[in-house]
């Protein structure tokens, strides 16, 4: 199974700023998926980052806000743009590889 | 649209004790069902797949079209199994979509 790995595992970070989270994989994945995990809250997904092409978003996440890059197969980033205290959060990259998804360990963002 | 309910936020029973999370889906589709669990401090992870028709950790779920549902059930309890499930299906597009949760406590 592929081995997720994100950095940075936590940060405080002040409104206004942004913040921008890596993702790396062991292996050469086709689809990357970013999910948002707000306390108390199901797992939500932002974006589908294929590499070569423009991430596909869902309903309620834009570009502006969550730009992401996907460099190549073993690599993408998130960008929280502009915070502020509701995108305090833990936001979890995956891959899927036979049909399962597979998750990093987390980015815990507080944003004050 | 696809979704997944689960309508417990907690279910808390005893040791020993038979346990069932309640699932149900909305898909157009033929899905493909799974149930993640989150044990304390530890990542996500994959418990069981519905494909696969399999016991993991004594865990089953059957996958019932007729009633739309995924229930999770274990005959016997352990302490160890104290964590949050969640309840997932993956649809169009390979995405996955996940239900709200629930955190199972098992007390001795």
């Amino acid at each position: 199974s592929a081995v997720i790995s994100q950095k940075p595992s936590r940060d405080i970070c002040q409104r206004g700023t942004s913040l921008t989270i890596q993702c790396q994989v062991d292996s050469q994945v086709t689809m990357m998926f970013w999910y948002r995990q707000q306390p108390g809250q199901s797992l939500t997904l932002i974006a589908t980052a294929n590499q070569g092409s423009e991430a596909t978003y869902e309903s309620g996440f834009v570009i502006d806000k969550f730009p992401i890059s996907r460099p190549n197969l073993t690599f993408s980033t998130l960008t929280v743009s502009n915070m502020s205290p509701e995108d305090s959060s833990i936001y979890l990259c995956s891959v899927d590889e036979q049909e399962t998804q597979y998750f990093g360990p987390g980015t815990r963002l507080l944003v004050l | 649209a696809q979704r997944v309910t689960q309508p417990e936020k907690l279910l808390s029973v005893f040791k020993g004790a038979p346990v069932e999370l309640k699932c149900n889906y909305s898909y157009s589709g033929s899905p493909e069902l799974f149930w993640y669990v989150q044990y304390s401090r530890q990542r996500l992870q994959l418990l069981l797949r519905h494909i696969s028709r399999e016991s993991i950790k004594g865990f089953t779920a059957d996958l019932n079209k007729g009633e739309t549902s995924f229930h999770l059930k274990k005959p016997f309890a352990q302490e160890e199994d104290s964590a949050m499930y969640y309840c997932a299906l993956r649809g169009g597009g390979f995405k996955t979509i996940f239900g709200a949760g629930t955190r199972l406590f098992v007390k001795a």
